[in-house]
């Protein structure tokens, strides 16, 4: 089954702006990770951060991640029609990686 | 160099029949991993292989499904008397240690569809 949930679903900007998707998760994790799936390259990792991470930044991307809540955040600034595609978090624990539902991001000119 | 591939890319099968979806790994990468994602859905975990051995097949759906790494390179995954519940995509990943945290590669899917 699904670790967690994503919020939103979707999500459509305009080229620019910036996006900001949520996931929550259940259980007790060593990191979390970022990946971005679209119909051209597969799932692709992005980022990755540690449980006693709270704050990490890679380009234009910023993750954030409490424990305390369960939760994760991952911001994409100024958003080019290149970052269209599903993103996903996904929980790491020992070996197994558990990702959540999705948000489906569409950047428009 | 190469990444993961995954053989075929699409198959097609008819309710009741076997099929076998093939998975080659980024060489010298010890960990192997499939996983199952139904349309809309994030991938969700089937089987885990640290070399050749198989250590965690906890997320097989049921009997019907079946994963092997003979020789701790090259990977199938079987699927038995085929249901139209098992209509997915087929993800492989790799990775150099997947007890050590490294990052998971994963391969282009195979889209599995059951009439």
């Amino acid at each position: 089954s699904q670790q967690g949930e994503e919020d939103p679903q979707a999500l459509s900007i305009q080229e620019g702006e910036n996006a900001t998707m949520n996931c929550s998760y259940k259980t007790s994790i060593n990191n979390l990770q970022w990946y971005r799936q679209n119909s051209g390259r597969g799932l692709v990792h992005l980022i990755l951060i540690r449980s006693n991470e709270r704050e990490k930044h890679s380009g234009r991307l910023r993750v954030t991640l409490d424990t305390s809540k369960k939760s994760s955040s991952l911001l994409i600034t100024a958003s080019r029609a290149a970052d269209t595609a599903s993103y996903f978090c996904a929980t790491r624990l020992g070996s197994k990686l558990t990702f959540g539902t999705g948000t489906r991001l569409q950047v428009t000119l | 160099g190469a990444g993961v591939s995954q053989s075929p890319r699409y198959k097609v099968a008819k309710r009741g029949q076997d099929v076998a979806l093939r998975c080659d790994p980024i060489s010298g990468h010890v960990s192997l991993f499939w996983y199952q994602q139904a349309l809309g859905q994030g991938p969700e975990f089937l089987t885990y292989f640290q070399n050749e051995a198989q250590l965690d097949k906890s997320g097989l759906p049921s009997d019907r499904f079946f994963a092997e790494r003979p020789e701790g390179s090259v990977s199938t995954l079987k699927i038995q008397r085929t249901q139209q519940e098992d209509s997915a995509v087929y993800l492989c990943a790799s990775s150099l240690d997947g007890l050590a945290g490294y990052e998971q590669y994963f391969g282009p899917g195979t889209r599995l569809t059951v009439t």
